[in-house]
């Protein structure tokens, strides 16, 4: 079983649709949760990262991670053209490497 | 303030040449980290650079690659021979200090093996 699984899509959504983003994991290790978004032809940015279960909102941008389920979430409210990337969600366990995902390509069309 | 930098942005070489890739980190950034993403597969870490000093190089494939730090600033890594199976995209960042949400990756370096 791989430690990641997120699914690499493309999803395409209409502008000002809600996006829903996810990824599963398997280490009862992982402690720090994130997202990255990716641009293309540019480095993963740092989008979202939080260490707790429960939701964490940052502008249209709301993280979601249930430890239980080991299952976390990267919703987009009003999405946007300009939000079309890949966004990659990325786990820690105590050392300071991430761990990620293969990542999801966004396609919001206007 | 700059990012990180990276040169080339794509480079293209024949099986059994060599290849050395550049990153400028952020100013003031001690630590440096090369990271490599294989085509259809995740970002996998190579390795980190606190200064000059190599922290961890758990995830170097083998010994044809080869990265230094000399002085502290600018980082090379080195593809000597390069294979197929090295195509991809090398991703260097830096951070001040070593909490996850402190990494800044720089544009990546596309190395295509033919």
């Amino acid at each position: 079983q791989k430690e990641v699984e997120q699914d690499p899509g493309p999803l395409s959504v209409p502008e000002g649709a809600i996006v829903s983003l996810n990824c599963t994991y398997s280490n009862s290790a992982f402690q720090y949760f994130m997202w990255y978004r990716q641009y293309s032809r540019k480095g993963p940015e740092l989008l979202m990262y939080t260490y707790s279960s429960g939701n964490k909102e940052d502008g249209r941008f709301t993280a979601q991670v249930d430890k239980s389920s080991k299952y976390i979430s990267l919703f987009i409210r009003d999405s946007q053209p300009s939000d079309s990337a890949t966004y990659l969600c990325a786990f820690g366990g105590g050392s300071y490497i991430p761990t990620f995902g293969r990542g999801t390509s966004l396609i919001v069309h206007p | 303030e700059a990012g990180v930098t990276q040169f080339p942005s794509h480079s293209v070489i024949e099986k059994g040449q060599t290849v050395t890739l550049r990153c400028d980190p952020i100013s003031g950034h001690d630590n440096l980290y090369w990271y490599r993403r294989v085509m259809g597969k995740e970002i996998k870490f190579l390795l980190h650079f606190v200064k000059e000093s190599k922290q961890d190089e758990s995830g170097m494939p083998n010994n044809r690659f080869l990265a230094e730090r000399t002085g502290g600033t600018y980082s090379t890594l080195k593809v000597q021979p390069a294979e197929l199976e090295d195509s991809g995209v090398y991703f260097c960042a830096s951070s001040q200090g070593q909490d996850y949400n402190e990494q800044f990756f720089g544009p990546g370096t596309r190395l295509t093996v033919l």
